[in-house]
């Protein structure tokens, strides 16, 4: 079946614009992560949800991002007034949840620029 | 200090040798642990996990965790160059919270 997909895969914005990330999860998970993977580093948790309740922003880095997954299927990482600092690849993945909620799926992620 | 370190190498190996490949952590409270595959280019993908401590053996990967010494391992036997890739290793306290990764480790196998 498929996987998680994620749009667009490449975004390159200008300093200060606003960019929404979307994910679509596998069919039937009822949660889903936002990570933020660093070139040579591991994916770096940010937020997630259970069904469209957001369980957890508290990887947040400030207050310019936010999420939402509004019927608890696709979500969207906006980032307000980007900054050259917030480039990078953001990642998506889901789960069942519950007890098999340690295994997530990750999509291919967006690779955003910020110039 | 971080939550999971884990050595970046890059580790290159001949074809057909046995890899280890380790973590070790600091938060007692994890207690699933798990290793990811990630190939150029692309997104992780769940290699294995382990529920607390002891080994789990899948074809020719073993995981192994010791919780006495908050370290755990991976191993790959008769490694094939279609391995060479970064392997991540990642934990979680509860089931369906955020995974803690280490910053990975690249891994080239050579024909």
């Amino acid at each position: 079946g498929a996987g998680v997909s994620q749009s667009p895969r490449y975004k390159v914005t200008k300093r200060g614009q606003d960019v929404a990330l979307r994910c679509d999860p596998i069919s039937g998970h009822v949660s889903l992560y936002w990570y933020r993977q660093a070139l040579g580093q591991g994916p770096e948790f940010l937020t997630y949800f259970n069904y469209e309740a957001q369980q957890d922003k508290s990887g947040l880095p400030n207050d310019r991002f936010s999420a939402e997954r509004p019927e608890g299927s696709i979500s969207t990482l906006t980032i307000q007034r980007t900054e050259q600092r917030d480039s990078a690849m953001y990642r998506c993945a889901s789960s069942l949840g519950g007890l098999a909620g340690y295994e997530q799926y990750f999509g291919p992620g967006t690779r955003l620029t910020v110039t | 200090q971080k939550e999971v370190e884990q050595d970046p190498g890059p580790l290159s190996v001949p074809e057909g040798a046995i890899v280890s490949l380790n973590c070790t952590y600091s938060n007692s409270a994890f207690q699933y642990f798990m290793w990811y595959r990630q190939y150029s280019r692309k997104g992780p993908e769940l290699l294995m996990y382990t529920y607390s401590s002891g080994n789990k053996e899948d074809g020719r990967f073993t995981a192994q965790v010791d919780k006495s010494s908050k370290y755990i391992s991976l191993f790959i036997r008769d490694s094939q160059p279609s391995d060479s890739a970064t392997y991540l290793c990642a934990m979680i306290p509860t089931s369906g919270s955020r995974l803690t990764f280490g910053e990975g480790t690249q891994l080239t196998v050579n024909p």
